[in-house]
């Protein structure tokens, strides 16, 4: 079975600080696919990047950055110079390809709020 | 624990059958929402309503509908499966008021043969 913990269920931060979203995952699949969600005030989720298990280069796209660690099975998401639109719920997910009884899982959420 | 369910959980289906995916949930929540994820993939959202008699499509088309009679339940109806809605289909609901995270069902895996 998969599971995805996010353990930081509340953050808070003032505008221009980082803030590092922490992810662990547990799977026996080799094969599998990492996300990040953003959920903001509106409701909708709204999809940042997928990784897949083999590709453990770190990415940047603009303020954000994903660290993907195989060996501890890690995929954090840092925001650097934070701004108040930042304030949203974020999801790690985590999705296998193989005849697994539940193909997706999600964290529970890390909730970001940015001060002003 | 889950508090939403969505039922069935694999379905494999005939072409040209008509097929409702049933999800509900416990809490009380006023917003649901449907997502698709084709195997790999992000999910993509096709369907969410705010409450009673509200429904709304998503960003990604889908030849789907939905019905919120009720707050706890928001059924999604193929009335003629392709084998092109083969795919995922994950439930959720959120409730009302700022930064409120969604849950998620276990999703159904759908299959037209």
């Amino acid at each position: 079975a998969q599971k995805v913990t996010q353990a930081q269920t509340e953050i808070s931060v003032v505008e221009k600080e980082d803030v590092t979203l922490d992810c662990v995952y547990e799977t026996r699949d080799t094969t599998y696919y990492l996300f990040w969600y953003k959920q903001p005030p509106s409701g909708e989720l709204v999809f940042l990047i997928r990784r897949n298990s083999f590709d453990e280069q770190n990415e940047i796209s603009g303020r954000y950055s994903w660290n993907f660690q195989k060996s501890t099975s890690s995929f954090n998401f840092t925001i650097t110079a934070s701004q108040v639109v930042d304030s949203a719920v974020y999801f790690c997910a985590l999705t296998v390809l193989s005849g697994s009884a539940r193909q997706l899982t999600f964290g529970s959420g890390t909730q970001l709020t940015v001060l002003p | 624990e889950a508090d939403i369910y969505q039922t069935p959980r694999y379905l494999v289906i005939g072409t040209g059958k008509k097929i409702t995916l049933e999800c509900s949930q416990t809490m009380g929540h006023d917003k649901m929402y449907w997502y698709q994820q084709d195997p790999g993939m992000e999910l993509h959202l096709i369907h969410y309503s705010y409450g009673v008699n509200s429904t709304e499509k998503g960003d990604l088309s889908s030849e789907s509908t939905v019905s919120r009679i009720r707050t706890e339940h928001f059924p999604l109806t193929l009335e003629s499966a392709r084998p092109s809605h083969t795919s995922q289909y994950l439930c959720a609901s959120s409730a009302t008021g700022v930064l409120q995270p969604q849950h998620f069902g276990d999703g159904t895996r759908l299959s037209i043969l």
